[in-house]
């Protein structure tokens, strides 16, 4: 069936060093795509989002990049720090998915700062 | 950005009995709610949808009889788990979108802090 996934389920990166976390989806009807973080025990964040007419979308020390080729979404942070620990999702929204337009979770990547 | 609440934030009941969490936009008119259900190291699992005024559209293999969702007004949606077991331990979060903020019409959707549910 129709997904949203992440290729890695875990990520550990040194601190300073600059962080991707990638998400594979699969229905070319998706029109709208976010980033959230979860820290444990809290509610998804809303990091960045990016409608599909875009590929590239920047806010501060994250980028989102859109390739609608390969259907693949990815999110950049920039000099991680560990107060990034956290769960990593996209989602996306259909078009057709009616009036509700319902978001879909893909499955999480964990990110994990090394000091 | 909009602030969504919910209460309470940890609750911890017998089996058999119902629990009732509370989802409400502090600052904003929402139009449509959603309430998840997560489980640990898992994503978030949409539960319901539900609008205003109207009934609750579940998504497939939720038991509306089970998760009762009521959303009376623009600014707060309940999900009520009838006589609960401890299958249904999870952790519940609800989502707010649309309406007005700040006398602008928006599209996004916010999220609660969620609800840990332990049923012993």
């Amino acid at each position: 069936g129709e997904s949203v996934g992440l290729h890695l389920p875990t990520l550990s990166v040194q601190e300073g060093d600059n962080s991707i976390i990638n998400c594979a989806y699969s229905n070319s009807a998706s029109d709208y795509f976010i980033w959230y973080k979860q820290e444990s025990g809290k509610g998804p964040q809303f990091i960045i989002d990016i409608r599909s007419n875009m590929d590239k979308r920047q806010g501060q020390r994250v980028t989102v990049l859109l390739n609608k080729t390969v259907k693949h979404l990815s999110l950049q942070i920039a000099a991680t720090q560990p107060g990034d620990s956290a769960v990593y999702f996209c989602a996306e929204r259909r078009a057709s998915s009616g009036s509700a337009r319902q978001l879909t979770f893909g499955s999480g990547t964990q990110l994990t700062v090394l000091p | 950005g909009a602030v969504v609440s919910q209460h309470p934030s940890r609750v911890i009941c017998k089996s058999g009995t119902s629990v009732k969490i509370e989802c409400r936009s502090l600052d904003f008119q929402a139009t449509t709610m959603f309430w998840y259900r997560q489980f640990p190291k898992k994503s978030l699992m949409l539960m319901a949808t539900s609008n205003e005024g109207s009934k609750a559209t579940y998504e497939q293999g939720v038991e509306k009889d089970k998760f009762l969702i009521n959303h009376a007004s623009l600014t707060l949606s309940t999900l009520t788990v009838t006589s609960a077991h401890p299958e249904d331990s999870s952790f519940y979060i609800c989502s707010a979108r649309g309406g007005i903020l700040a006398g602008e019409s928006y599209n996004e959707q916010f999220f609660g802090p969620g609800t840990r549910l332990t049923v012993l």
